[in-house]
């Protein structure tokens, strides 16, 4: 089993759609989750930070985080066409062997206006 | 601004020819790593340095060297180009949790290189 699982899509949505994009894990030993957004041809920038299980909000998005399940969502509300990109979980735990960033491999958004 | 900076954005070589990608940061992050990212990979972590003249192999070392003589810098060197490592590449530079987690990673913008 892969440390981290994210479906590469792609996911294709109209505009105004709330989008959910997901991510499993298979070490209980992560305690720091984000999503970071990439735009094509451009470096992979943070868009989500959250430390250990509950929700967190920024505006159209919110991230959650489900320890017992290692279940990781970050859903976009009222989604716009810029936000077309891949989105990437990625994870870490303590100093001692997962403190390492580990990524998944990006799912694919399209947002038609 | 926050950033970290690489250098070339852009680069085709032969192969055998070798290079150096800069990365610079001005966040004074003592972590800094190296990625690939290929189709259907994803991001691979190549090197990375928990602090100055402290670096280690990250999944995919193969082929690349690093050095971490300063807190800021951190080149990337491939001694003897081959077409498998035609890649884009990226450079990050990150935050530690109190527990010493790599968290909040700032990446660079990238660099496409072609090794013909």
């Amino acid at each position: 089993q892969k440390e981290v699982e994210q479906d590469p899509g792609p996911l294709s949505v109209p505009e105004g759609a709330i989008v959910s994009l997901n991510c499993t894990y298979s070490n209980s030993a992560f305690q720091y989750f984000m999503w970071y957004r990439q735009y094509s041809r451009k470096g992979p920038e943070l868009l989500m930070y959250t430390y250990s299980s509950g929700n967190k909000e920024d505006g159209r998005f919110t991230a959650q985080v489900d320890k017992s399940s290692k279940y990781i969502s970050l859903f976009i509300r009222d989604s716009q066409p810029s936000d077309s990109a891949t989105y990437l979980c990625a994870m870490s735990g303590a100093k001692g062997g997962s403190e390492k960033l580990v990524f998944g491999k990006g799912t694919k958004l399209t947002v038609n206006p | 601004e926050a950033q970290v900076t690489q250098n070339p954005r852009y680069l085709i070589t032969v192969t055998g020819k070798k290079l150096t990608v800069t990365c610079s940061q001005n966040m004074n992050h003592e972590y800094m790593s190296w990625y690939r990212q290929d189709p259907g990979l994803g991001l691979r972590q190549i090197y990375y340095s928990m602090n100055v003249e402290v670096t280690d192999k990250g999944d995919v070392p193969e082929g690349y060297k690093v050095s971490r003589k300063e807190k800021r810098n951190f080149p990337l060197i491939l001694e003897s180009p081959s077409p498998n490592q035609t890649s884009l590449y990226f450079c990050a530079s990150s935050l530690l949790s109190s527990l010493g987690a790599n968290t909040e990673a700032f990446f660079g913008q990238g660099t496409r290189l072609t090794v013909v």
